[in-house]
């Protein structure tokens, strides 16, 4: 089955820019999703298609995939950006099972 | 409004069953992909399975033969059966549409979740 990897923290101060990786074996091949989700609350997609934002995501966000690695990097880190962030995948060679990476805890020092 | 609201989560003993579901509200919930997510305490994402619009399936290795998703459109409500839980199947379960409003399937709208408790 297809595995993703993400690093577990990521700390960054207020207004420098955090980059949260995701790798893959040939991720770039695949569409890449990002959630954030904060303490008890439901997760929300933040970047989809590798690159897209959803409507309600601030242009801060911005996502990138090649290689073995599928990047999120939000510039300009706010204090509310705090919170875990997940890549998932849709794994088609194994009856096209969804894939989650192990997720990456944001700190804002 | 998009809306998601899970029910039907609380204690159950190793062995046993419990029926979750989860009711849609302002779309076509017919035509829409639904998927459960679960998260057990402390720890990430897990994708549990999904039901398309018309009804197929598809189920992650853990729970295969266990739990089965289904969908009654005539009432806009997604259900998770689960049997046989284990202590594993410990976790806050989460419904979302996929690829409703967004392309390639992404996860666009999440209820809030019921919480799974597996214990004797």
């Amino acid at each position: 089955s297809y595995v993703l990897t993400q690093s577990p923290s990521v700390s960054v101060a207020p207004g420098q820019t955090a980059r949260i990786t995701c790798g893959g074996n040939n991720i770039e091949s695949r569409s890449v999703h990002w959630y954030q989700q904060k303490p008890g609350q439901a997760p929300v997609l933040v970047v989809y298609g590798d690159s897209d934002r959803p409507s309600g995501t601030p242009e801060r966000f911005s996502g990138s995939n090649s290689g073995n690695t599928a990047t999120l990097t939000i510039s300009r880190v706010e204090a509310g950006d705090e919170a875990d962030y997940y890549c998932q995948v849709w794994d088609s060679s194994s009856a096209h099972q969804g894939v989650f990476g192990g997720g990456t805890k944001l700190t804002v020092l | 409004e998009v809306q998601l609201v899970e029910s039907g989560g609380g204690l159950v003993k190793p062995g046993g069953s419990l029926r979750l579901s989860c009711a849609a509200s302002g779309f076509t919930f017919s035509t829409a992909w639904m998927t459960w997510v679960r998260q057990a305490p402390g720890k990430g994402l897990e994708w549990v399975g999904r039901v398309k619009s018309g009804g197929a399936t598809d189920y992650a290795a853990p729970v295969k033969g266990r739990f089965t998703i289904s969908r009654d459109d005539s009432k806009n409500t997604l259900y998770l059966q689960m049997i046989s839980l284990k202590i594993e199947d410990t976790a806050v379960y989460f419904c979302a549409t996929e690829g409703y409003n967004y392309r390639e399937n992404a996860l666009d709208v999440w209820g809030q979740g019921t919480m799974v408790t597996v214990s004797s």
